[in-house]
């Protein structure tokens, strides 16, 4: 099985450019979660899709910051225009139940904005 | 608010010693607990998971936790350390806020193991 795939694994843009993130959960996996790290603080959860649909956007920083995932399957996130708080690693994560019960990480995109 | 607390943010072990990472948690709910592992360059891994039953859980590689309802506590345990095992721990629970499930973590704990 095909785990979560994330890319790019590193990205360095400088602040006021756009930045894209792409993760692909394991095929059937109706939940997909975007989760972030900061400055080696803990991981925060950003948001959570079931199949196309928003579930819960409720850790979404700002309005620079936008998700989608098409047909239910692949995700983005767009950071535009990002800023220097911005860099730390996002993570991916995938799971058939929405409990929790068997979430699958990726291995994370670490953004560098400067 | 709900929050997961790790206490060792960095320890540094020979060989052979024996590990306790402490992890409590603030949550009023039923909780499902997690540790997970992040070795140098790879994804996140799952450990282990506590969801009912006995609180004393067996993972991957040796590590053990023990849920302590009372202490709100889940620590990570493994009897004896090998330089393998050199990688950041997270605690994590698994809350439903917000009418989703989303897992709140602890903010890692870096161990070092030397041969």
């Amino acid at each position: 099985e095909a785990g979560v795939t994330q890319f790019p694994s590193h990205s360095v843009i400088e602040k006021g450019q756009t930045v894209t993130l792409r993760c692909d959960p394991i095929s059937g996996h109706d939940n997909l979660y975007w989760y972030r790290r900061v400055m080696g603080k803990e991981i925060k959860f950003l948001l959570h899709f079931v199949k196309e649909s928003k579930q819960d956007e409720s850790g979404m920083p700002n309005n620079r910051f936008l998700a989608e995932r098409t047909g239910g399957t692949y995700s983005t996130l767009k950071v535009q225009p990002a800023e220097l708080e911005d860099s730390g690693v996002y993570f991916c994560a995938s799971s058939q139940e929405d409990w929790g019960y068997g979430y699958t990480f990726g291995s994370g995109t670490r953004l560098t904005v400067v | 608010a709900q929050s997961v607390s790790q206490h060792n943010h960095h320890v540094i072990l020979s060989e052979a010693a024996s590990l306790e990472l402490g992890c409590n948690y603030s949550y009023g709910g039923t909780v499902n607990l997690f540790w997970y592992v992040q070795y140098p360059g790879q994804h996140l891994q799952l450990l282990l998971k506590y969801f009912s039953g006995d609180p004393l859980v067996k993972g991957i590689k040796g590590f053990e936790a023990e849920f302590i309802k009372s202490k709100f506590s889940f620590n990570l345990r493994k009897p004896s350390v090998q330089w393998s095992d050199t990688a950041e721990y997270f605690c994590a629970v698994n809350a439903l806020m917000d009418s989703s499930y989303k897992l709140i973590f602890g903010s890692g704990t870096r161990l070092l193991v030397r041969p």
